[in-house]
């Protein structure tokens, strides 16, 4: 059974700081892997995919990477801004299309 | 905007009644997925549907029950509430059973009294 583990569970630093997310898997025969930003009471929003072949993707400020042989993945922020509070979730993309999700990190980024 | 919609989103129910929440897919999108997400926990998987039939199903006693319509819409339904239904219910929709990015919509809050 997947398990997804995400550390830590919040995160507060000072607007402009680069931070680190690090999301971790048991099993590592995954299709790929998706972080999402949830914002309170909201919906998810995805702002990465990694496929199970790639060891990185980019999107502005947002880099994820993917060792899948050690079952982890990291999301790195650059420039942290107050609008990019909130909660991150990574999930693991198994058969059938099944995310299976970690917990969680709360950032909270402070003028 | 993913232009996954959900409805309604909000409800509150009592226990033992029944409930149906709906799901309005992005056109194209073949294959809906449904998430249960408790306070503070990642959203958990419930089942899948793939052109109307559905193809996975995650750790929900049969209870939980859906429907996938050719409109791309879908519906989750539970019957005999509990307590422990109370929870923030996606839906998500993709353009195939294979990997690809999973768009989710913005969530019905169902409290269970």
């Amino acid at each position: 059974k997947q398990e997804v583990t995400q550390i830590p569970a919040a995160l507060s630093v000072p607007e402009g700081e680069n931070l680190v997310l690090n999301c971790s898997f048991t099993d590592s025969a995954i299709y790929n892997l998706q972080w999402f930003r949830q914002d309170p009471g909201k919906g998810l929003t995805s702002l990465l995919l990694i496929q199970s072949s790639q060891r990185e993707q980019t999107s502005g400020r947002l880099n994820a990477s993917l060792d899948k042989s050690s079952g982890r993945s990291t999301l790195y922020i650059a420039a942290s801004q107050p609008g990019d509070s909130a909660t991150y979730l990574c999930a693991v993309g198994g058969t059938a299309s099944k995310l299976t999700f970690g917990t969680g990190t709360r950032l909270q980024v402070t003028l | 905007e993913t232009g996954v919609t959900q409805s309604p989103t909000h409800l509150i129910k009592t226990r033992g009644q029944q409930v149906t929440l709906r799901c309005s897919s992005q056109s194209g999108h073949n294959t809906v997925s449904w998430y249960q997400q408790a306070l503070g926990q990642g959203p958990q998987f419930i089942f899948q549907y793939y052109r109307e039939e559905e193809n996975g199903r995650g750790n929900f006693p049969p209870r939980f029950s859906g429907l996938q319509f050719p409109n791309y819409s879908s519906e989750l339904n539970v019957n005999a509430l509990e307590l422990d239904d109370s929870a923030l219910y996606l839906c998500a929709s993709s353009l195939a059973r294979s990997q690809e990015t999973q768009y989710f919509g913005p969530g019905t809050r169902l409290l269970v009294l």
